[in-house]
């Protein structure tokens, strides 16, 4: 199956600063590309879609100007946490699709912890 | 609304056989997905289904009935290493992934 690599795996930041996730498709053109939080022993929460070269659409709730999306290119979407706090502390984990696909595949996600 | 219903938690015997089951009220329908998810890790593909029928893959097996809004995954043969959140998704008319809480699968010796 197709590969989508995210970095880093595991970050610990101050509160206030800012942290930056990225998210790359490997062998494939990922046109779409999904962010998810995962708080422990709950589902995935959708935070955002992007398509490459357009502006992500963000779900309720979600700050847009917390929550940096870029997906400049077919093969990498970035998200930043800008101002971090404790409570943005969770399971971070990207998915990308490709053009005309069904499947999303997804990154090996992010443990963000703010102190 | 949207809503997609699996049970919280399920136990089962190493070397048996687990059906988890999935409801789904969704607008539109453009497939079912099932994730496995180990504890801290992101979720796997597990299965595919997007036409009425079973399909199966090895130990695992996946069914969907779209007139019943209702999937479920069957695994045989269970090994400890099953132990897992297994997710339900749906795919929406927006192309959208619906998911489920998870069923948290603990398997006993």
């Amino acid at each position: 199956g197709a590969v989508v690599s995210q970095h880093p795996s595991r970050v610990i930041c101050k509160s206030g600063t800012s942290v930056k996730i990225e998210c790359r498709s490997l062998d494939f053109q990922a046109t779409t590309m999904f962010w998810y939080r995962q708080f422990p022993k709950q589902s995935l929460m959708l935070m955002a879609t992007s398509n490459e070269g357009s502006k992500a659409t963000y779900e309720q709730g979600v700050e847009k100007d917390k929550f940096l999306i870029n997906h400049a290119s077919l093969t990498l979407s970035t998200l930043t946490v800008t101002s971090a706090h404790p409570e943005d502390s969770s399971f971070y984990i990207c998915s990308a699709r490709g053009a005309g696909d069904t499947e999303a595949f997804f990154g090996q996600g992010t443990r963000l912890t703010v102190v | 609304g949207q809503n997609i219903d699996q049970p919280t938690e399920m136990t089962a015997t190493e070397g048996a056989i687990v059906q988890i089951n999935c409801t789904y009220q969704t607008s539109g329908f453009n497939g079912l997905f099932w994730y496995q998810q180990h504890a801290g890790e992101a979720p796997t593909f597990l299965s595919y289904n997007v036409l009425d029928g079973l399909e199966e893959k090895g130990r695992f097996s996946s069914f969907l009935s779209r007139s019943k809004g209702y999937s479920y995954l069957l695994l045989k043969e269970l090994q400890m290493k099953d132990s897992a959140s297994y997710l339900c998704a749906v795919m929406d008319s927006n192309y959208q992934l619906i998911w489920g809480a998870g069923t948290k699968l603990i398997i006993k010796p």
